[in-house]
């Protein structure tokens, strides 16, 4: 079955700093790639997705990339703001989403 | 938008009685729709696929006599925690995937935080 691996676990930026997380995943078929926020108690957020057609999406400070030969993504963050401090996921689809471990980002003002 | 309603929100039981959490679609049908289990500080574990009119596909280590999964209709699925203990106390969120959209993003609900005393 899909496996996804994603790091860090953990990531602390200072406010205007940039913030990667990046993920592979083992299943070649996976063809769907979501990446969700998640605040504490609450369920997540779809906050940017790509598909296995595209090799990279941008949606204004956010942006992904994806490179299927080597079966890894990765989400960017630019000009990160203290809002953005949650818990983030990536995923891959084979039909069910198979989930990250979750990176807990934070960034201090 | 996709709106996927998720009840009860909160649930407190006894240990070894049942609950049910159901997954509504409201304004799509989703032909399939998927059951989550997330312990605190950890990600969302998949623990079945439910499909309309057929059986549910459990992930290994899931026990399918004790969550039992209901999908009768296109809008709804249902979960039951059968013979709960305080080691099922987690959070349980449901998904939809709108019916013939391969692909696209899953709707998810609210969640259910389950806890058995």
């Amino acid at each position: 079955g899909e496996n996804v691996e994603q790091h860090p676990s953990t990531l602390s930026v200072q406010e205007g700093d940039s913030a990667v997380i990046k993920c592979t995943y083992s299943d070649s078929a996976s063809n769907y790639f979501p990446w969700y926020k998640q605040e504490l108690g609450k369920r997540p957020q779809l906050i940017i997705d790509i598909r296995s057609n595209v090799g990279e999406k941008k949606d204004q400070r956010i942006a992904v990339t994806l490179n299927k030969t080597a079966k890894h993504f990765s989400l960017h963050i630019t000009e990160t703001q203290p809002e953005d401090s949650a818990v983030y996921f990536c995923a891959a689809s084979r039909g069910a989403l198979i989930f990250g471990k979750g990176t807990t980002l934070s960034v201090s003002s | 938008g996709a709106v996927v309603s998720q009840h009860p929100s909160w649930v407190i039981c006894k240990s070894g009685t049942s609950v049910k959490i159901e997954c509504r679609s409201l304004d799509f049908q989703a032909t399939t729709m998927f059951w989550y289990r997330q312990f605190p500080k950890q990600s969302l574990m998949l623990m079945a696929t439910s499909n309309e009119g057929s059986k549910a596909t459990y992930e290994q280590g899931v026990e399918k006599d004790k969550f039992l999964i209901n999908h009768a209709s296109l809008t709804l699925s249902t979960l039951t925690v059968t013979s709960a203990h305080p080691e099922d106390s987690s959070f349980y969120i449901c998904s939809a995937a709108r019916q013939g959209a391969k692909d696209s993003p899953l709707h998810f609900g609210n969640g259910t935080r389950l806890t058995v005393t």
